[in-house]
């Protein structure tokens, strides 16, 4: 059962336009979602996150959008640079049961072309 | 200096070893984590320990073993390996009451053969 979602396995930006990754997820009990990012060889490093009481954060470049009516939520990250080249996952958690387990999408590849 | 460092990098063994993979974070954080990433990619959590007890065990064959020695340590043995365990293992850690994510190790890519 695959309670988060992203559909692109690729996506493909020019440098300087807005690269958009999607996720989706079906637990309505998640309360927290990130994002990550993944270099090869490397573990994931947190880039942003959005609370679910939220559906906007900003951190510069990267703006996380949260639709909670729609289950789906979308990092922006604007303008795309060649070193945001990675794999990029989308978490969800709920850490009021106590616990912060991470649930996570499969990823998606994100090139930069210059 | 790395806040969470595994080792070893690469692990290449035999179907019926057993071997060990080593986590250590000098962050402070109390509670730390295994994650699997399979072949499909996919991040699976599998265990975390929270201040050395067991918090969250997954859906995972007794053959893998977590040991926490100390909040800064946790370690995972693997006995009677098989093909299937081949994967790269992720350890993370987070601080329990400051909600923000984790920090993960660099991974241990096990193959085995």
């Amino acid at each position: 059962d695959q309670q988060v979602k992203q559909n692109s396995p690729s996506l493909s930006v020019q440098e300087g336009r807005i690269s958009i990754l999607n996720c989706d997820y079906t637990n309505s009990m998640f309360d927290y979602f990130l994002w990550y990012k993944k270099y090869p060889a490397e573990g994931p490093t947190f880039l942003i996150s959005i609370s679910s009481i939220k559906d906007k954060n900003e951190d510069g470049r990267f703006t996380v959008f949260l639709n909670k009516s729609a289950k789906h939520l979308s990092l922006h990250i604007v303008p795309s640079q060649p070193g945001d080249s990675a794999v990029y996952f989308c978490a969800g958690a709920n850490p009021n049961f106590g616990n912060e387990k991470l649930t996570f999408g499969t990823g998606t590849r994100l090139t930069i072309i210059p | 200096d790395t806040a969470v460092s595994q080792t070893p990098k690469y692990l290449v063994t035999q179907m019926g070893n057993d071997k060990s993979i080593k986590c250590e974070q000098n962050l402070g954080h109390d509670t730390m984590y295994w994650y699997k990433q399979d072949s499909k990619k996919f991040l699976k959590i599998m265990f975390s320990y929270n201040n050395k007890e067991l918090i969250i065990n997954e859906t995972v064959p007794n053959r893998f073993s977590p040991k926490s020695p100390d909040k800064a340590h946790l370690n995972l043995h693997i006995n009677s390996l098989e093909l299937g365990d081949s994967a790269v293992y992720f350890c993370a850690s987070s601080q329990k009451d400051r909600w923000g994510g984790y920090t993960f190790g660099s991974g241990t890519r096990l193959t085995v053969v």
